[in-house]
């Protein structure tokens, strides 16, 4: 049971420079999000998804974009990346309260 | 709006010392509190959570957690470290906005010592 997976690990991107993280999911959650974690900082929301087709503006969602077309994939989306979006990337999965956590994913941009 | 307060940065204890983390949060109604585990390099981890009920939550690797309404705490406990315990601790707040979003404190980064 994979839980949820998260791809790539680390990444290295110049301004400017668009990618994609990829979050996937095997448990049938219905919830899936995004967070960014910077040091002192905690958790802070970027985007989340109450349900296939579905996606909502966290916390900080300015220079993000997100998809949900499946019900098992959550796609994060940075268009032209910024130096202040360095950063460790989580993804999580939920059936409601308490959630699963990907391992992140380490996002320098240079 | 709900936020969380973890008020040390870091910890400091002695193997099979007691350890207890503080967390505050403000929240209009009965909220619904978590606590995580992150290893270094790793995700998060549920440790345990709140919704109602007995204000004493037992979670998984010894840990348990008191609800006190009266002072806004939701403090993380466990009566005997152990150095696999090293790690940093997030307390959480289910946000009253929908989506069952969670709203995170800072974080509370555990060293134990020999």
């Amino acid at each position: 049971n994979a839980g949820v997976t998260q791809t790539p690990k680390f990444r290295v991107l110049k301004t400017g420079q668009s990618m994609t993280l990829l979050c996937a999911q095997d448990m049938n959650h219905e919830y899936m999000y995004w967070y960014r974690q910077d040091p002192g900082m905690g958790l802070r929301l970027i985007h989340y998804s109450v349900g296939e087709g579905t996606t909502a503006k966290g916390e900080v969602p300015d220079g993000y974009n997100v998809s949900r077309l499946k019900k098992q994939n959550f796609l994060l989306g940075l268009e032209s990346a910024a130096p202040s979006q360095t950063s460790v990337y989580f993804c999580a999965s939920s059936g409601g309260y308490g959630y699963t956590f990907g391992s992140g994913t380490r996002l320098t941009v240079v | 709006a709900q936020s969380v307060t973890q008020p040390d940065i870091h910890i400091t204890v002695s193997e099979g010392a007691s350890l207890e983390l503080r967390c505050n949060y403000s929240y209009g109604a009965t909220p619904y509190l978590f606590w995580y585990v992150q290893s270094p390099g790793q995700g998060l981890q549920l440790l345990l959570k709140y919704f109602s009920g007995d204000t004493l939550v037992q979670g998984i690797k010894g840990f348990e957690a008191e609800f006190k309404r009266s002072q806004s705490s939701f403090n993380l406990r466990k009566p005997s470290v152990h150095w696999s315990d090293a790690a940093e601790y997030f307390c959480a707040v289910g946000s009253d906005t929908g989506g069952f979003k969670t709203i995170f404190g800072a974080g509370t980064r555990l060293f134990v010592k020999a």
